[in-house]
């Protein structure tokens, strides 16, 4: 079964801008990752943040985690029409690999 | 970084017929990988983890009768789909733990295989 839902289901925004994706989870977690997916392929992983953290960054992207809430954000800033994809976040429970996934928010971003 | 391939990356079949689709570890070894299963417009579902050396443990709702998986060595998993039927059409995604029989926090997922039943 899904873990949560992400929203917006769909975002489309101009070059230059940022844009941020939203998902929330049911279950307590040992950690939140988000994906990347082109059309058509396999996932990319972006970034991982535990549920000790609250925000993490990797080059453009930052990630926070409310564990209260049981949400998590991800921001991608100065957005490019290659980041043109489908982004997942999915939460692993035990720390056993099992990934549950959100139902992901495709993001088109026009140059 | 680590690598998981998958074959084939497409397969068309008939209604019936057993479609047995491979997931290897390039550079790392993995006692376990984890099949994945993606509809249409849909997010990932989890069918079942694949364990090297014992049976593998599948989800609720996932027929393990009707998806055979064999981890034949610690670098490759098969996902076999039998008596596939036209709602088998799917895209099937493995992964594997970047570190192998450590941490399993970053999974590295191969390319897919997309699944068409006729």
């Amino acid at each position: 079964s899904q873990q949560g839902e992400e929203d917006p289901q769909a975002l489309s925004i101009q070059e230059g801008e940022n844009a941020t994706m939203n998902c929330s989870y049911k279950t307590s977690i040992n950690n939140l990752q988000w994906y990347r997916q082109n059309s058509g392929r396999g996932l990319v992983h972006l970034i991982l943040i535990r549920s000790n953290e609250r925000e993490k960054h990797s080059g453009r992207l930052r990630v926070t985690l409310d564990t209260s809430k049981k949400s998590s954000s991800l921001l991608i800033t100065a957005s490019r029409a290659a980041d043109t994809a489908s982004y997942f976040c999915a939460t692993d429970q035990a720390n056993t690999g099992k990934l549950i996934f959100g139902q992901g928010t495709t993001l088109q971003v026009k140059p | 970084g680590a690598v998981v391939s998958q074959h084939p990356s497409r397969v068309i079949c008939k209604s019936g017929t057993s479609v047995k689709i491979e997931c290897r570890s390039l550079d790392f070894q993995a006692t376990t990988m984890f099949w994945y299963r993606q509809f249409p417009k849909q997010s990932l579902m989890l069918m079942a983890t694949s364990n090297e050396g014992s049976k593998a443990t599948y989800e609720q709702g996932v027929e393990k009768d009707k998806f055979l998986i064999n981890h034949a060595s610690l670098t490759l998993s098969t996902l076999t789909v039998t008596s596939a039927h036209p709602e088998d059409s799917s895209f099937y995604i493995c992964s594997a733990p970047g570190l192998a029989g450590s941490t399993q926090e970053t999974q590295y997922f191969g390319p897919g295989t997309r699944l068409l039943v006729l």
